[in-house]
């Protein structure tokens, strides 16, 4: 079954200490993405990548580090988690982001909580 | 810069009604528009897009919606709601050029009465 993958699905850590969630594809898709999801602010665009070793920041990148070693991955990383991080993560791909007939696949999200 | 803007954060509807969920974008070119499902802790689920075909677009469950361009519009409608309809809408715009962001609207709960 085509499908992106979180985990873990549910998480509650306390400032500063470093977490990963971690992003998975089996669709052979060139781009990924990561979201968070703010009640009445939609989602937000954190950081992005094209392809393997090639990542840019989206709208709100502070805080987060991701990296993309293999195509089927790519991880979020906050390494030192503050309250303002709590939040519902979604993970996105999709095959050629430059073509919007392609879907966007969204992941079942992550909902962080740092206390 | 593109952007989105659900014109209704809660909508109530009962059960066998119509359904409405507004939308107005702003872009400074043809725009790819799509609407997104998310029920009760699940993930997002693309309901329907258009990419200038047709400007009625057909989606899922019963859905559709019409791209206007003279009006900025591009509103949800559904011809009778079921229960199973109630969930978190999101109307999203395509940024554009290569970056694949989507920019999402505020979202809108829909509340299906029996």
């Amino acid at each position: 079954e085509a499908q992106v993958t979180q985990n873990p699905r549910y998480l509650i850590t306390v400032t500063g200490k470093k977490l990963t969630v971690t992003c998975s594809q089996n669709m052979n898709h060139e781009y990924m993405s990561w979201y968070r999801q703010d009640p009445g602010l939609g989602l937000r665009q954190i950081y992005y990548s094209m392809n393997v070793e090639v990542t840019d920041k989206g709208d709100v990148p502070e805080g987060y580090k991701v990296s993309r070693k293999e195509k089927r991955n790519f991880p979020l990383i906050l390494e030192s988690p503050s309250p303002n991080q709590t939040s519902l993560y979604f993970c996105a791909s999709t095959l050629y982001p430059g073509q919007s007939s392609y879907e966007q696949y969204f992941g079942p999200g992550t909902r962080l909580t740092v206390t | 810069a593109q952007s989105v803007t659900q014109l209704d954060s809660h909508v109530s509807v009962s059960e066998g009604t119509p359904v409405l969920l507004r939308c107005n974008y702003s872009s400074s070119y043809s725009p790819s528009l799509f609407w997104y499902v998310q029920h009760p802790n699940k993930g997002l689920q693309l309901l329907l897009k258009y990419t200038s075909a047709a400007t009625l677009v057909k989606g899922i469950n019963g859905f559709e919606a019409e791209f206007k361009k003279s009006e900025t519009s591009f509103h949800l409608t559904k011809p009778s709601a079921h229960m199973s309809d109630a969930a978190e809408y999101f109307c999203v715009v395509s940024d554009g050029g290569n970056t694949g962001k989507l920019i999402f609207g505020q979202g809108t709960t829909l509340q299906v009465k029996p």
